[in-house]
């Protein structure tokens, strides 16, 4: 089984600064790893597939990076309503498996 | 529109049972894989279970195994999750979850809540 690891746990980082978010896998996932980003009351919207395919409509702000246990979620450009929680998901075997979640907050 | 809308959730004794849906529109449901996920309050997601396009494959999370039973309805356009001997761990909100591509999931529902409390 393998286990998703997020880092930090919470980033406070102020509008219009660049937020990196870190996904660590306890063994290889090739790239097969999807970034999700939840707001309070909302279901999760993926941001980002293959480690670093953004599906249409996701703005550039949005990149991904990383393959095999190493990964990265980058916001270029934090706008206001970037500020929720972001949770990477490997679906390279089963079971599947989510990172803990980054909160990403207003500093 | 494209959308999965998710029904059943409720509140259950422990040991007991429940069944939630899902129904999807706007696409063709049949050519897609599904999985549910689950999120306890305040917590993170949970991967619960995957079925198939043609319900030839079904996996579960550990956590559910033996306990929950996926399955789908192609004429319906519609995927269930039958659980039984719930437990106060079960209380979560549950999304089902369009599989699109080789395994991330790109429609959710907005959820259904499912408390289990005596």
């Amino acid at each position: 089984e393998i286990v998703m690891t997020q880092s930090p746990a919470t980033l406070s980082v102020s509008p219009g600064e660049r937020a990196t978010l870190s996904c660590r896998a306890s063994q290889s996932v090739n790239i097969n790893l999807a970034w999700y980003q939840q707001k309070p009351g909302q279901a999760p919207r993926l941001l980002i597939y293959g480690a670093s395919t953004r599906p249409t409509g996701i703005p550039g702000r949005f990149s991904g990076s990383g393959s095999g246990t190493e990964f990265t979620l980058t916001i270029s450009s934090l706008q206001s309503e970037d500020f929720a929680v972001y949770y990477c998901q490997h679906y390279n075997s089963w079971p599947y498996a989510f990172g803990q979640g980054t909160k990403l907050e207003i500093k | 529109e494209v959308q999965l809308v998710e029904s059943g959730g409720g509140l259950v004794q422990p040991g007991g049972s429940l069944r939630l849906s899902c129904t999807g529109s706007g696409f063709t449901f049949s050519v897609h894989s599904m999985n549910w996920v689950r999120q306890a309050p305040g917590k993170g997601l949970e991967w619960v279970s995957y079925i198939s396009l043609g319900s030839t494959t079904i996996q579960y999370a550990d956590s559910v195994k033996g306990r929950f039973t996926v399955s789908r309805d192609r004429a319906k356009n519609s995927l269930y999750l039958q659980m039984n001997s719930l437990r106060d761990e079960d209380t979560a909100v549950y999304y089902c979850a369009r599989e699109y591509g080789s395994g991330w999931n790109d429609i959710w529902g907005q959820g259904t809540l499912v408390t289990v409390s005596s």
